[in-house]
């Protein structure tokens, strides 16, 4: 198995435009997260599905930010208007419901100037 | 109070020494416990996880738990400078998927 893919890797853009990030799951996986990594708060849970249906969303930081999940093997986030502050890493990672270890993507590079 | 805390450090030590990292959790209903490694620029890698008290070894790697003292450990045998990377406890409740994570602990092995 290819592990849980990520694109892209770096995104850099400027402030007020739409970014989009997406993800495939390791197949057979059905939980999938989306974790964002700063220095200053380390890695904060933003989302997470199970069978597709967002779980929580308690950790998603604003409107600005959305994320879909339209089948097993896809799920994307979703920032509109991006600002400077959402430059971060950008992790998704899935694993079997039921099973707590999670295996995570290579993540994406946000820079948002 | 935090939710899972680690020591940021760093904690620097010898090669061919035993490391040791603590964590410890606020959340008396955790029931499982990871510890993930993380190397500058990578993503975070599972390299253990523990669901009852005691110890569990794997390789040069063993964790400890003691839900009484709402504790968790990693130790690492004969440390190589390989090791060196930032490690991430993490815990969740049974049956939930959602993990937290601590800050996580930067460890430097010393050639």
């Amino acid at each position: 198995d290819a592990g849980v893919i990520q694109s892209p890797r770096h995104e850099v853009t400027e402030m007020g435009q739409e970014v989009t990030l997406r993800c495939k799951p390791i197949s057979g996986h059905n939980s999938l997260f989306w974790y964002r990594q700063t220095m200053m708060r380390g890695l904060e849970l933003l989302i997470y599905f199970n069978n597709n249906v967002p779980i929580d969303d308690s950790g998603m930081p604003e409107d600005r930010f959305s994320a879909k999940m339209p089948n097993a093997s896809f799920s994307t986030l979703k920032i509109q208007p991006s600002e400077p502050r959402d430059s971060a890493v950008y992790f998704c990672a899935s694993s079997q419901i039921m099973n707590t270890e999670a295996f995570f993507g290579q993540g994406t590079r946000l820079t948002v100037v | 109070q935090k939710e899972v805390e680690q020591n940021s450090g760093p904690l620097s030590v010898p090669e061919g020494a035993i490391a040791s990292l603590n964590c410890t959790y606020s959340d008396r209903g955790s029931q499982s416990f990871f510890w993930y490694r993380q190397y500058s620029g990578k993503s975070p890698e599972l390299i253990m996880s523990i669901y009852s008290n005691g110890d569990k070894e794997d390789g040069r790697f063993t964790a400890q738990l003691n839900k009484a003292s709402q504790y968790v450990s990693l130790l690492i045998r004969d440390s190589q400078p390989s090791d060196s990377a930032t490690y991430l406890c993490a815990v969740a409740n049974f049956g939930n998927e959602k993990l937290t994570f601590g800050t996580g602990t930067r460890l430097t092995i010393i050639p």
